[in-house]
């Protein structure tokens, strides 16, 4: 079945660009998302990218997809405190959603 | 619309009790799903279901069951509440596949002492 890795912690400055990175094993992942966990909070959609898809901006965030490499990239600009959180990949062919572990975003001021 | 609303919101159970979570959407999706998540591990299915009436196991289902008889409400049974689960459960729904964005509650945070 699917796997889904990501690395747990990233520390970055405000201001600075954040850039969380998750790879997957299902080559027949059709939708790939990122989700954003606030402390206490359930998880809340960011964005999505379809698989024939190689990159998707949405005001501050890139989505970047290397499907060869079955990789996936999410690019936060301008990087604020409020980001502060726990970011999810998620990756599915005909599944329901497989999570990866979660990478903690911590913004520095 | 509500969205997914799961309750309670906190429980402490003791050992061998049992307890039904509760969840219920108001969007109408067909496709509902439990996850279960502990510090670290991220997220992992405990049950789903396609459709009222039709329910699957997911990667953790020991110590749980679900039933689905309506589209709106989804519950998770626990029979015999174990120290092992311990975690904070999540309720999520979808409107047309199994892949496609689900949307999620607010989540149960479940103490097993």
């Amino acid at each position: 079945g699917e796997d889904v890795e990501q690395s747990l912690f990233l520390s970055v400055r405000e201001g600075d660009s954040s850039v969380i990175n998750c790879t997957y094993t299902d080559s027949s992942s059709t939708y790939l998302y990122w989700y954003k966990q606030e402390p206490g909070a359930g998880l809340q959609l960011l964005t999505y990218i379809f698989s024939n898809m190689d990159m998707k901006q949405d005001q501050r965030l890139t989505v970047l997809l290397n499907k060869k490499d079955k990789h996936l990239s999410l690019r936060i600009a301008d990087t604020q405190t409020g980001d502060s959180a726990i970011y999810f990949c998620a990756a599915s062919g005909n599944t329901p959603l497989v999570f990866g572990k979660g990478t903690r975003l911590s913004v520095i001021a | 619309n509500a969205g997914v609303t799961q309750t309670p919101k906190f429980r402490i159970l003791k050992i061998g009790q049992s307890m039904t979570l509760q969840c219920t959407q108001d969007m109408n999706h067909n496709y509902m799903y439990w996850y279960r998540q502990d510090p670290g591990m991220g997220l992992k299915l405990i049950y789903y279901s396609v459709g009222a009436g039709i329910t699957d196991k997911g990667e953790v289902p020991n110590g749980y069951n679900v039933s689905r008889s309506t589209t709106e409400d989804f519950p998770l049974r626990l029979e015999l509440a174990a120290p092992s689960q311990t975690s904070v459960y999540f309720c999520a729904s979808s409107l047309q596949s199994l892949n496609t964005e689900a949307f999620f509650g607010q989540g149960t945070r479940l103490t097993v002492v």
